[in-house]
C-alpha cells in the first residue's frame, strides 16, 4: 500500500527556517516524480516544488531561492528545506506522488501545518 | 500561468440527487485535467485524470467530461460520504494549477 507521512511542521518566526519530511512506503521515491503542494488556511491548493526521478528540480516563483526540495533514497524520504520564511508561507504542506510523470497526483499525504508568525 | 475557475463555490444537493460541478480554464488544456476530492482534515484524493478516466477504486457514480476549456465532474447519485471540497487541476502547462474548489453540501 502506498503511504506518505509528512512531519516537521510547526510555529516559526518570520525569517526562520524549517525542514519538512515526507516518509514514503509501498514504493520508491527515487523512481517517481515527487512534489510538495501547499494549502493556506481556508484557501485552495498551490503547487510548490517537484523533484524528478533524474534529480531535476523546479520551484514555484513564490518560493524560488528560499525553498529546496531533496530526497534521501536510503531512507525513502522526501524533504523540503524552507528558509527565509514569510507570513504568506503559512499553510498545510502536502507531499504528493506523480506516478505517471504526467502532472497529476495519484497519492497524497495527510499534510503538516507550518505557521509563520511572531 | 493558466487560471482555473470552478463553479459554483458551494453546491447543496439532496442524497440520491445528481451533483454537477464545473471547471473552466483560461486557455485550452486539451484533456489534461484532473479532479480531486478533499474531506475535512485530510489530504486530497485523486478521482479523475485525463478529464474522464476514473482513478483506481473510485466509485462509478463519479464521472468526468469535457475538453479544451470546459470541464464537468458529475456525481450521479450523491451519498452522504461525498461531503467534501472538489478541486480541478490542469497539468497541460507548467506549472500545474488548481481551481479554488467547489464545496458540496448535503441538503
Amino acid at each position: 500500500e502506498v503511504q506518505l507521512v509528512e512531519s516537521g511542521g510547526g510555529l516559526i518566526q518570520p525569517g526562520g527556517s524549517l525542514r519538512l519530511s515526507c516518509a514514503a512506503s509501498g514504493f520508491n521515491v527515487s523512481n517517481n516524480y515527487m512534489s510538495w503542494v501547499r494549502q493556506a488556511p481556508g484557501k485552495g491548493l498551490e503547487w510548490v516544488s517537484v523533484i524528478y526521478s533524474d534529480g531535476t528540480t523546479y520551484y514555484a516563483d513564490s518560493v524560488k531561492g528560499r525553498f529546496t526540495i531533496s530526497r534521501d533514497n536510503s531512507k525513502n524520504t522526501l524533504y523540503l528545506q524552507m528558509n527565509s520564511l514569510r507570513a504568506e508561507d503559512t499553510a498545510v504542506y502536502y507531499c504528493a506522488r506523480d506516478w505517471s510523470s504526467s502532472g497529476w497526483f495519484d497519492s497524497w499525504g495527510q499534510g503538516t501545518l507550518v505557521t509563520v508568525s511572531s | 500561468e493558466i487560471v482555473m475557475t470552478q463553479s459554483p463555490a458551494t453546491l447543496s444537493v439532496s442524497p440520491g440527487e445528481r451533483a454537477t460541478l464545473s471547471c473552466r480554464a483560461s486557455q485550452s488544456v486539451s484533456v489534461n485535467l484532473a479532479w480531486y476530492q478533499q474531506k475535512p482534515g485530510q489530504g486530497p484524493r485523486l478521482l479523475i485524470y485525463g478529464a474522464s478516466t476514473r482513478a483506481t477504486g473510485i466509485p462509478a457514480r463519479f464521472s468526468g467530461s469535457g475538453s479544451g476549456t470546459e470541464f464537468t465532474l458529475t456525481i450521479s447519485s450523491l451519498q452522504s460520504e461525498d461531503l467534501a471540497i472538489y478541486y480541478c487541476q490542469q497539468y497541460n502547462n507548467w506549472p500545474g494549477t488548481f481551481g479554488q474548489g467547489t464545496k458540496v453540501e448535503i441538503k
